[in-house]
């Protein structure tokens, strides 16, 4: 099976801008979490996508949003940009959640200019 | 609030040697305990799920323990190779199988030959 992908793998935005990543789960799994990976805060969940339903939210601010398409593709994006917000965005899958092994993607390193 | 805290934060051990990375957490009322690891500049690779009912898990040169009472985790790596180095990550469920993943610090290792 192929793994978890995301695109792009590489952004540069500039501050105010809005940035949408994407995530293709392995095939069969239902379940695609969101996280944001810094040096200063390490990683920190994001939210948590199940057919096509946010089930768990982590604690960031409104202008980080996700969703899922019924092929359990799922987006992220994060509206007016802020120099913090530069960061590796990782996703997992699994077939039901995050009780069970998580399958990680390479990631999207961005970047907040 | 869950707060996961692993020890050493850096590791730098020649090669053949027994290593031991640690992981704490402050609730233990968890799910489950999940090992990672991380290269530079990429996504986690699963090394180990123990479920809060077992004691262990093993996986080749790999065994974790899980003492949930006291909070404790710790990832025991036998006969350590160069390939080995890495970041190390354990992350805690909560209470139930569709709670959030609270990441640790990590244990960045280095194996030199």
């Amino acid at each position: 099976k192929a793994g978890v992908t995301q695109t792009p793998r590489y952004l540069i935005k500039t501050r105010g801008q809005q940035v949408t990543l994407s995530c293709s789960p392995i095939s069969g799994h239902r379940s695609v979490s969101w996280y944001q990976q810094t040096p200063g805060q390490g990683l920190q969940f994001l939210f948590e996508y199940f057919s096509e339903t946010q089930r768990n939210k982590g604690n960031f601010p409104g202008r980080f949003s996700g969703r899922q398409f019924s092929n359990s593709r799922s987006e992220m994006n994060v509206s007016t940009l802020e120099l913090g917000d530069s960061a590796l965005y990782l996703c997992a899958s699994s077939p039901r959640g995050t009780g069970e092994t998580q399958y990680f993607g390479p990631g999207t390193r961005l970047l907040v200019l | 609030k869950q707060e996961v805290t692993q020890i050493p934060a850096a590791l730098s051990v020649p090669e053949g040697e027994n290593l031991v990375l640690n992981c704490s957490f402050t609730d233990s009322a968890i799910y489950n305990l999940q090992w990672f690891r991380q290269d530079p500049g990429k996504g986690l690779t699963s090394l180990l799920l123990i479920q809060s009912s077992q004691r262990e898990q093993t996986s080749g040169r790999l065994n974790a323990s899980l003492d949930k009472s006291s909070g404790r985790s710790t990832l025991y790596i036998a006969a350590s190779q160069p390939g080995d180095s890495a970041t190390y990550l354990c992350a805690v469920g909560g209470l139930i199988g569709t709670d959030k993943l609270i990441f640790g610090t990590g244990t960045r290792l280095q194996v030199f030959p």
